[in-house]
């Protein structure tokens, strides 16, 4: 079966550090997602992308996010000055098409910033 | 963002059906109705949807009101895999989940 890929698992970082999160979506799937999970919390919406471009993103997805999709199979997350509040569980996730469609979870890359 | 309301945990047995309950009194005529799961550590997991006609596949089935207002989603013979956290979800099209605390199901071996 298909599934969505993260790497790494876990990440551990300097608080001002940057970091990329990296995922491979599921291969026929047009739009992408990340979302984020903080320790005890609720799963956030972060970013939706599609057609190489931003199509929605919220309110904690500010400058110092950014997303891109370099080469036609990856899929990254930026963060490009991490803060101490930034450590969560990020999650990527992929839909096939825009109707009545599921989306895909990755398992999640555990950001700790220390 | 349109709301559902669900009860914060419930408990059932191992080998006997689940039914979850899911209130969405301000659904649209285009909102899907979703659910998810998320296991211990895990990320979300699609279960099921659906719009107007009751659904079954092979995780669970879903059944919708006449009136689209509330849903349940029921684990026909529930597992202690099926231990998990449900989210009950109305989705348009592509658009971003909205999570909410969803349901912890306990399921007692």
């Amino acid at each position: 079966e298909p599934e969505v890929t993260q790497t790494p698992s876990h990440q551990v970082t300097q608080m001002g550090q940057e970091v990329i999160l990296r995922c491979v979506p599921i291969s026929n799937h047009l739009y992408f997602y990340w979302y984020r999970q903080i320790l005890g919390q609720k799963v956030e919406f972060l970013v939706s992308f599609y057609n190489n471009e931003i199509s929605e993103k919220s309110e904690i997805f500010d400058d110092q996010f950014s997303v891109e999709r370099p080469d036609g199979s990856n899929f990254t997350l930026k963060i490009r000055s991490t803060k101490l509040e930034d450590s969560a569980m990020y999650f990527c996730a992929s839909s096939e098409a825009l109707w009545n469609t599921e989306a895909f979870f990755g398992q999640g890359t555990r950001l700790t910033v220390v | 963002d349109a709301k559902t309301t669900q009860p914060n945990s419930m408990e059932s047995n191992e080998e006997e059906p689940v039914h979850l309950p899911c209130n969405h009194s301000t659904i649209s005529g285009t909102d899907y109705i979703h659910w998810y799961r998320q296991l211990p550590s895990q990320g979300p997991e699609y279960v099921i949807h659906g719009l107007t006609s009751n659904v079954n596949n092979r995780m669970a089935s879903l059944a919708i009101a006449e009136d689209r207002k509330s849903s349940t989603l029921i684990l026909h013979r529930a597992t202690l895999r099926d231990a998990a956290v449900y989210y009950c979800i109305l989705r348009q099209g592509a658009q971003k989940l909205v999570f909410g605390q969803g349901t912890r199901l306990t399921i007692n071996p």
